[in-house]
């Protein structure tokens, strides 16, 4: 079975400082898909940023940035310029390529602090 | 254009009764997911439509859990005999198609079963 595991129940940053999330998956398919969700208190999931495994280049969106170490099974979310709208929890997630179930890491509660 | 809408957004019911919570894709989404945040499982998968194919629904936890789309269009989820273990937020989410396409999801619908 896949599994997601993200080790920071609890992160901080300073506003404008870079911070940096890990996300580790265990798997043994060599096609999926790997996600980084944003939940604010407003509870609505919102995508981030989205990795396809076959990419070898890392996926940007403007200040964030993954990590995405294929060998190692480590997919990290760094965020740069921190804002204080940017803290909330935050999930990693996993999908085989043509599977639909999301498989969900238990999330990093981000702090900003002015 | 308009994202995935849900409603009520908070329910509080007693034990026993039964709740229905809505989901309203984005147009033009042809896949529809339900997933269950819970403080200790967080989140999981209920349940899958794609167009007129039979929904999986592997993920839900008991045959007190039901769910349909009607028109392809919005789904309604049924919890029978709610149970405090019940309690959590319900969230949706729609996709172009199944597969490889991007999950976006709803605020959810947080129950609350005394």
């Amino acid at each position: 079975a896949q599994t997601v595991t993200q080790s920071q129940p609890e992160m901080s940053v300073q506003e404008a400082e870079t911070v940096t999330l890990s996300c580790t998956y265990d798997t043994s398919e060599s096609d999926y898909y790997l996600f980084w969700y944003k939940q604010p208190p407003s509870r609505q999931m919102i995508l981030v940023i989205r990795q396809e495994a076959y990419k070898q280049q890392n996926a940007t969106e403007n200040r964030f940035s993954v990590n995405f170490q294929k060998a190692a099974k480590s997919f990290s979310l760094k965020i740069s310029d921190s804002q204080l709208g940017d803290a909330a929890m935050y999930f990693c997630a996993y999908k085989v390529g043509s599977n639909y179930k999301l498989t969900f890491g238990k999330g990093t509660l981000l702090t900003v602090n002015p | 254009g308009a994202g995935v809408s849900q409603s009520p957004s908070n329910k509080v019911t007693e034990k026993g009764k039964d709740v229905e919570l809505r989901c309203d894709p984005i147009s033009g989404h042809t896949a529809l997911y339900w997933y269950r945040q819970s403080l200790g499982q967080g989140l999981e998968f209920l349940i899958y439509f794609q167009g007129n194919s039979a929904p999986d629904k592997s993920g839900l936890p008991s045959d007190r859990f039901s769910a349909e789309r009607t028109g392809g269009s919005v789904s309604t989820l049924t919890i029978q005999r709610t149970q405090q273990e019940d309690s959590a937020v319900y969230l949706c989410a729609s996709s172009l198609e199944g597969g490889r396409e991007t999950q976006y999801f709803g605020p959810g619908t947080r129950l609350l079963v005394l």
